[in-house]
């Protein structure tokens, strides 16, 4: 069975400031993984997700993720956070099925 | 290409009540995923329909069911309402039976209350 820790309910940034949201994996196969992002009253929309090869992985607005098998992790990260940025973030992963298991999700406050 | 659209947004029932949600997949998807989202939760997996058969089941009891049409949309039935089913219900359709190559896209939702 797999299944996704995000460490830290609540992260709060300046504007322009490094975003760093917390992902760790269990998996008992290679795992696919995914980086969801939750405006209010609105469903996911997908940021980036990692299946096989580079592990480094580009997504939209600015945002990156990587994926390190040795400690089970794949952090999302953007290098300067903008306030369009502010909501909940959600990682999840797969089992090579359709079907994903998500963490409790990281809400991402964006200081001016 | 037209998204995925869920049906209605919103929905108050007593406990109890049985209700049902719809959903209807984007274009040329022939999967839909059914998640349940408590308030500050994560999205948690209920069940998968590829080709109109059910894929897959997460750790929810039987009175939660679901269907899948010719058309590959989606109806998830819900018996018996508790108090702890009110949620937001999340459909999401993909092709085929991997992530791999292929994006799941989420419908914006339908806000279940129970009373």
């Amino acid at each position: 069975a797999q299944s996704v820790t995000q460490l830290g309910s609540h992260v709060s940034v300046s504007e322009g400031a490094l975003v760093l949201l917390r992902c760790n994996y269990s998996s008992s196969v290679p795992p696919y993984l995914f980086w969801y992002v939750q405006y209010p009253n609105q469903g996911l929309q997908l940021l980036l997700k990692y299946t096989t090869g580079a592990t480094l992985v580009k997504g939209i607005n600015g945002f990156e993720a990587e994926f390190k098998k040795s400690e089970t992790s794949f952090h999302l990260t953007k290098p300067s956070a903008h306030m369009s940025d502010a909501a909940e973030y959600f990682c999840a992963v797969s089992n090579n099925n359709n079907d994903m298991r998500f963490g409790a999700g990281t809400r991402l406050t964006v200081k001016p | 290409e037209t998204g995925v659209t869920q049906s209605p947004t919103h929905l108050i029932k007593t406990r109890g009540q049985q209700v049902t949600l719809r959903c209807s997949s984007q274009s040329g998807h022939n999967t839909v995923s059914w998640y349940q989202q408590a308030l500050g939760q994560g999205p948690q997996f209920i069940f998968q329909y590829y080709r109109e058969e059910e894929n897959g089941r997460g750790n929810f009891p039987p009175r939660f069911s679901g269907l899948q049409f010719p058309n590959y949309s989606s109806e998830l039935n819900v018996n018996a309402l508790e108090l702890d089913d009110s949620a937001l219900y999340l459909c999401a359709s993909s092709r085929g039976q991997t992530l791999r190559n292929t994006e799941a896209f989420f419908g914006q939702g339908t806000r279940l209350t129970v009373v």
